[in-house]
């Protein structure tokens, strides 16, 4: 079983709906980090939390440390929120275990 | 972008053949990745570095070797690759955020294909 599971594997969305990603971990965490990957393949970082919930512009995420959960969410989502989201965290021993991505489409 | 480039950005080669692929970063950072991503697996990391010579395996290490004689580059060697090393490599650095938490920056990754 892997140490970071996502889910779901593929979702797809009509432009405007709202979208939840969720990740659930089997390790101690100092932090969890959610990702996104564009076709194209560059990986860029949209969250890095330890506690709580963030928010940048229409993505939210929150964590939950004693339920080892996490989600992001996606309000008004739009096409071009099309992408793999991949959860992350980075184990007490300072590795980083990575899930195997969300596949994001959204359609117009 | 954290400054990190990668080369070359796609290569295919044959089983058996000896491939080098460069992680180049431009910021002095102490820690880089190497990664391998495949389909229906998260980023596994192959090898890491915590400074110049300094290095340590990962959990796929098989089949690889790495170098960093500079701070800037991070080299991940195929010495004879197989058709099961087929896969997107990125490396990463790791940038420390302040109150001990640390952000990992990607390269944009190689696609390495092993006919």
């Amino acid at each position: 079983k892997n140490e970071v599971e996502q889910s779901p594997q593929n979702l797809t969305a009509q432009e405007g709906e709202f979208i939840t990603i969720n990740c659930s971990y089997s390790v101690g965490i100092s932090a969890l980090h959610w990702l996104q990957q564009h076709p194209g393949g560059g990986i860029v970082s949209l969250f890095m939390l330890s506690s709580g919930k963030k928010k940048h512009g229409r993505l939210i995420a929150t964590i939950n440390i004693q339920e080892k959960h996490s989600s992001l969410h996606i309000t008004a989502s739009h096409p071009r929120d099309s992408a793999v989201y991949i959860c992350a965290v980075r184990s007490n021993n300072n590795d980083m275990r990575f899930g195997a991505g969300t596949r994001l489409t959204v359609k117009p | 972008d954290a400054g990190i480039t990668q080369s070359p950005r796609h290569k295919v080669t044959e089983t058996g053949t000896p491939v080098t692929l460069r992680c180049h970063q431009t910021e002095n950072h102490r820690y880089m990745y190497w990664y391998r991503q495949d389909p229906g697996h998260g980023l596994r990391l192959i090898h890491y570095s915590y400074g110049v010579k300094d290095t340590d395996k990962g959990e796929v290490s098989d089949g690889y070797s790495v170098s960093r004689s500079k701070t800037e580059d991070f080299l991940l060697t195929l010495e004879s690759a197989t058709s099961s090393q087929t896969s997107v490599y990125f490396c990463a650095i790791s940038i420390s955020s302040g109150q001990g938490y640390h952000e990992q920056y990607f390269g944009p990754g190689t696609r390495l294909t092993v006919t």
